[in-house]
């Protein structure tokens, strides 16, 4: 499976935008990438996903550079709720296998 | 819609017992994957599981762990004679195919 790479942790002020930067120089051209977040003392919850073109949903926004080597996911306004360590994970198109979790980036919003 | 139900919430039992986690997936999905996260660390990917098949149990202990999904009732995992590094976070999660994945709330185990 192909791999990605995140910071270890970022840091934000609270209702000030968010770039969660993932590097995935290894991707082929049928993998989505995914992003799920792990609030503390939860599960993991799907935030977006997306293939080549920018995505937007309620969450979030989601940011493919143009060669797909690299993504951003974007908070607009981040809450204190949305500290959490966030994962990007790489998922080939029809696969039905398991998502393989990394280390992810641990997020920290100041009030 | 429910969301995925996990049970209990969290268990406790003594070295050599057996621990019986359960998993109900959202309305529809065919599809349960199993994880593991150890304190302070990641999640690990245990086993998938299809209505009455297991598709891939690579993350799987191959001594004292198995799980099921029977044809009707929730995906069990099963962990015989539990010893102290059992002790972690179990999450089920549920798709109805290839898309995203819905997680339940997980079942901590504590073993004492």
């Amino acid at each position: 499976d192909a791999k990605t790479t995140q910071p270890n942790s970022m840091e934000s002020n609270e209702e000030e935008p968010v770039h969660l930067p993932c590097n995935h120089s290894t991707i082929s051209g049928t993998d989505y990438i995914h992003w799920y977040r792990q609030l503390p003392s939860q599960g993991p919850e799907y935030v977006i996903h997306g293939l080549t073109s920018n995505v937007n949903n309620r969450m979030a926004s989601l940011a493919i550079a143009e060669d797909r080597k690299s993504s951003t996911l974007i908070l607009h306004r981040a809450t204190l709720r949305d500290a959490a360590v966030y994962y990007c994970i790489l998922r080939p198109e029809g696969s039905q296998g398991n998502l393989i979790f990394g280390k992810g980036t641990k997020l920290s919003v100041k009030p | 819609n429910a969301g995925v139900m996990q049970n209990p919430r969290h268990l406790v039992r003594r070295r050599g017992q057996e621990a019986r986690l359960r998993c109900s997936p959202m309305k529809g999905h065919s599809h349960v994957y199993w994880y593991r996260q150890l304190p302070e660390e990641g999640l690990k990917f245990m086993v998938y599981l299809q209505k009455e098949n297991i598709i891939d149990e690579s993350g799987m202990p191959k001594e004292r762990f198995s799980a099921e999904f029977p044809k009707e009732g929730p995906s069990i995992l099963r962990i015989q004679q539990v010893v102290r590094g059992d002790s972690a976070a179990y999450f089920c999660a549920s798709s109805p195919r290839n898309t995203e994945a819905f997680f339940g709330q997980g079942t901590r185990l504590t073993v004492v």
